[in-house]
């Protein structure tokens, strides 16, 4: 099992492009987190999914910010516009249940986000 | 709301020394308490859960609701212990997701 698998592992924009990041959770599992992690700061929430829904995104910004995970394919986080702001890594981890398993989420390596 | 604090952005010891990296937090419920460590250019790995305690790698951590701590402790520091430490809080939310909320993190720094 490859575990959690996030692309690319780094990823440079200019202001005002677009920012796609990729996640494509363990086999089996159907439940994805999105979490940023700002310089010199803790993880944060941003996103919760399910295959095809979006169940809790309370941590999102309210704008520029989407998430997806379609029925096939990586659950995808998109930033438009982005600003130096935006600069972060960003974690995706998933899990087999909608709680914490056992061994808790696996999380992937991240995307780091620079913004230039 | 939650909070999760780590006082210790850094945490130096000497191989073979006793190890305590210190986590509070404020919760209203009944907290679950995590251990997440990051090894060098590695992903994040879950560590320890309070619910399970269970020793990883020689470490514990024990959940002490009066004083709302759950300190991660190891009698003798490894070199391979270095590394980032996060902890982290559960809490259920209204929408049916399990959020995690972290602290900021303390580097271990093992010195031989």
């Amino acid at each position: 099992n490859a575990g959690v698998m996030q692309n690319p592992r780094h990823l440079v924009r200019r202001r005002g492009q677009e920012a796609r990041l990729r996640c494509s959770p363990m086999k089996g599992h159907s439940h994805v987190y999105w979490y940023r992690q700002l310089p010199e700061e803790g993880l944060k929430f941003m996103v919760y999914l399910q295959k095809e829904n979006i169940i809790d995104e309370s941590g999102m910004p309210k704008e520029r910010f989407s998430a997806e995970f379609p029925k096939e394919g990586p659950s995808i986080l998109r930033i438009q516009q982005v600003v130096r702001g935006d600069s972060a890594a960003y974690f995706c981890a998933s899990g087999r249940l909608p709680g914490l398993t056992n061994y808790g989420y696996t999380f992937g390596s991240g995307t780091r986000l620079t913004v230039v | 709301a939650q909070r999760v604090t780590q006082p210790e952005k850094l945490l130096s010891v000497f191989k073979g020394a006793p190890v305590e990296l210190k986590c509070n937090y404020s919760y209203s419920g009944s907290p679950e308490l995590f251990w997440y460590v990051q090894y060098s250019r590695q992903r994040l790995q879950l560590l320890l859960r309070h619910i399970s305690r269970e020793s990883i790698k020689g470490f514990t951590a024990d959940l002490n609701k009066g004083e709302t701590s759950f300190h991660l402790k190891k009698p003798f520091a490894q070199e391979e212990d270095s590394a980032m430490y996060y902890c982290a809080l559960s809490r259920p939310s209204g929408a049916g997701s399990y959020q995690l909320t972290f602290g900021k993190g303390t580097k271990l720094s093992v010195i031989p």
